[in-house]
C-alpha cells in the first residue's frame, strides 16, 4: 500500500537553481494538496487541486507553480530557488474537496537553498 | 477567518501519566476539527476529528478529544501516555470559504521514562 509518494526525498539547491517536486497516490483520490512546514508555523498551503485539470492557489502560492498532470499526479515547480523556500515539503491527497474528508500524506520532502 | 491556537510548542509528560494538548480555534460558524500526529521523519496522519454530533470523540492510539462549543476548545487527552506517542501534533480548523485545513503551530509531545 503506497498511497503517497513524494520524490526525492531531500534536495539541495542553490539560490536561483529550479527544480520539481513529484508526487503521486494510488488511491484514486481527486484532490491533492502541497504544503510546507516550518518551524513553529504549523502547515501552509501552497497549492492545491480540487479535481483533475483545476489547480488554486492556497495561502503561501508565490515563487511556486504547480502541475496537475493527471489524477495520479500533482507536481510543485520552484523556478527560481530562494532562501525562503528552504523548508519541509508535503503532498496530500484527500477522495475530494469536502467537508470533512481524511488527508492522506506523503512522508516529505527536506529542502534546503543556500 | 477561522484560526487555530495550540498552546505549548512542547509538552512533557511521563510515562503512565495524562496527556493533554490545548488547542482552541476561532470560528464564527460551528466548526469541523481535527487533530493530527506526526512521527519524527513521517507526514501527518489523521487521529479524530469532529463535524456534527457527539462532541467526545474517540479516535486512533486511546486519544480523545471533546468539542466545547462555549470554551471554543477542543483539546486531546489520552489517560496514560506510552513513550510510542512521543510526536507532533497539530490542531486544524476546516476554513469555509475553500474547505482547507487551518493549522495550528503544533505541539511537541515528549514523553520522559
Amino acid at each position: 500500500n503506497a498511497g503517497v509518494t513524494q520524490t526525492p526525498k531531500f534536495q539541495v539547491l542553490k539560490t536561483g537553481q529550479s527544480m520539481t517536486l513529484q508526487c503521486a497516490q494510488d488511491m484514486n483520490h481527486n484532490s491533492m494538496y502541497w504544503y510546507r512546514q516550518d518551524p513553529g508555523m504549523g502547515l501552509r498551503l501552497i497549492y492545491y487541486s480540487a479535481s483533475e485539470g483545476t489547480t488554486d492557489k492556497g495561502e503561501v502560492p508565490n515563487g511556486y507553480n504547480v502541475s496537475r498532470l493527471n489524477k495520479r499526479e500533482f507536481s510543485l515547480r520552484l523556478e527560481s530557488a530562494a532562501p525562503s523556500q528552504t523548508s519541509v515539503y508535503f503532498c496530500a491527497s484527500s477522495a475530494s474537496l469536502g467537508t470533512n474528508e481524511k488527508l492522506f500524506f506523503g512522508s516529505g520532502t527536506q529542502l534546503s537553498v543556500l | 477567518a477561522q484560526s487555530v491556537t495550540q498552546l505549548g510548542s512542547h509538552v512533557s509528560v511521563s510515562e503512565g501519566a495524562l496527556v493533554l494538548l490545548r488547542c482552541n480555534y476561532s470560528s464564527s460558524v460551528p466548526p469541523y476539527l481535527f487533530w493530527y500526529v506526526q512521527y519524527p521523519n513521517q507526514g501527518l496522519q489523521l487521529l479524530l476529528k469532529y463535524t456534527t454530533g457527539a462532541t467526545l470523540v474517540k479516535g486512533i492510539n486511546g486519544f480523545e478529544a471533546e468539542f466545547k462549543k462555549s470554551e471554543t476548545s477542543f483539546h486531546l487527552t489520552k489517560p496514560s501516555a506510552h513513550m510510542s506517542d512521543a510526536a507532533e501534533y497539530f490542531c486544524a480548523v476546516r476554513d469555509d470559504s475553500n474547505y482547507q485545513l487551518i493549522w495550528g503551530a503544533g505541539t511537541k509531545l515528549i514523553i520522559k521514562p
